[in-house]
């Protein structure tokens, strides 16, 4: 089956510092790479979609210039958190579409962020 | 747009059925099922996209109604396995975000011995 990492697993860090997470689609190339955050009990909420080659869409709410994504190739989206913050605190999970199972997606592991 | 689904939570025992609804106030596109156990990511069950289709998977089993509005997922003859919370994903028809799902709240379900 269609295999998605995220790299790393878990991370913590301090206020005001910068944190890359990345996505990869390992044995298939994904036209589609979505992130999405849960804290807590709650639901998935996705962020944004991103699609290589081009600018990611954020969804409302969502501030692109401190989540920072680029999806450098049909195999690798990543997701920065700028000057990131307590409240940044989250779950962040990416999935990705295989170019030819378009209505499928298939979840990294997810990322668990601590923001200290 | 977010799904609405219910209940919110249920606790079986094993060998119990559930059902687990999620609607939308729109047509839908499609609608995914997933499982997401504790701390790890959410594990994609099945997706419906025809009015009226009806897929199983092992005892695990979901509708789409034929106005796409509703959809169930039916857990027959419950399994320790199947504790964990229960999202449904759902892609309505005039999103331009490309196949990107909006999730509901999840059921949490747990099922005890």
């Amino acid at each position: 089956g269609a295999v998605v990492s995220q790299h790393p697993s878990w991370v913590i860090c301090k206020s005001g510092t910068s944190v890359k997470i990345e996505c990869r689609s390992l044995d298939f190339q994904a036209t589609t790479m979505f992130w999405y955050r849960q804290f807590p009990k709650q639901s998935l909420m996705l962020m944004a979609t991103s699609n290589e080659g081009s600018k990611a869409t954020y969804e409302q709410g969502v501030e692109k210039d401190k989540f920072l994504i680029n999806h450098a190739s049909l195999t690798l989206s990543t997701l920065t958190v700028t000057s990131a913050h307590p409240e940044d605190s989250s779950f962040y999970i990416c999935s990705a579409t295989p170019l030819d199972l378009s209505y499928e997606q298939y979840f990294g592991p997810g990322t668990r962020l601590t923001v200290t | 747009q977010q799904p609405v689904q219910s209940p919110q939570a249920v606790i079986l025992r094993e060998g119990e059925d559930a059902v687990i609804n999620c609607s939308s106030s729109k047509a839908l596109y499609s609608v995914h099922w997933y499982r997401q156990k504790h701390g790890e990511a959410p594990v994609f069950l099945m997706i419906l996209l025809k009015g009226g289709e009806q897929k199983g998977h092992e005892k695990i089993s979901a509708s789409f109604n034929e106005k796409k509005q509703q959809s169930s997922l039916y857990l027959t003859a419950s399994q320790l396995s199947y504790s964990g919370t229960y999202f449904c994903g759902t892609e309505i028809m005039d999103s331009n975000s490309g196949y990107a799902l909006n999730f509901g709240k999840g059921t949490s379900l747990l099922v005890t011995p």
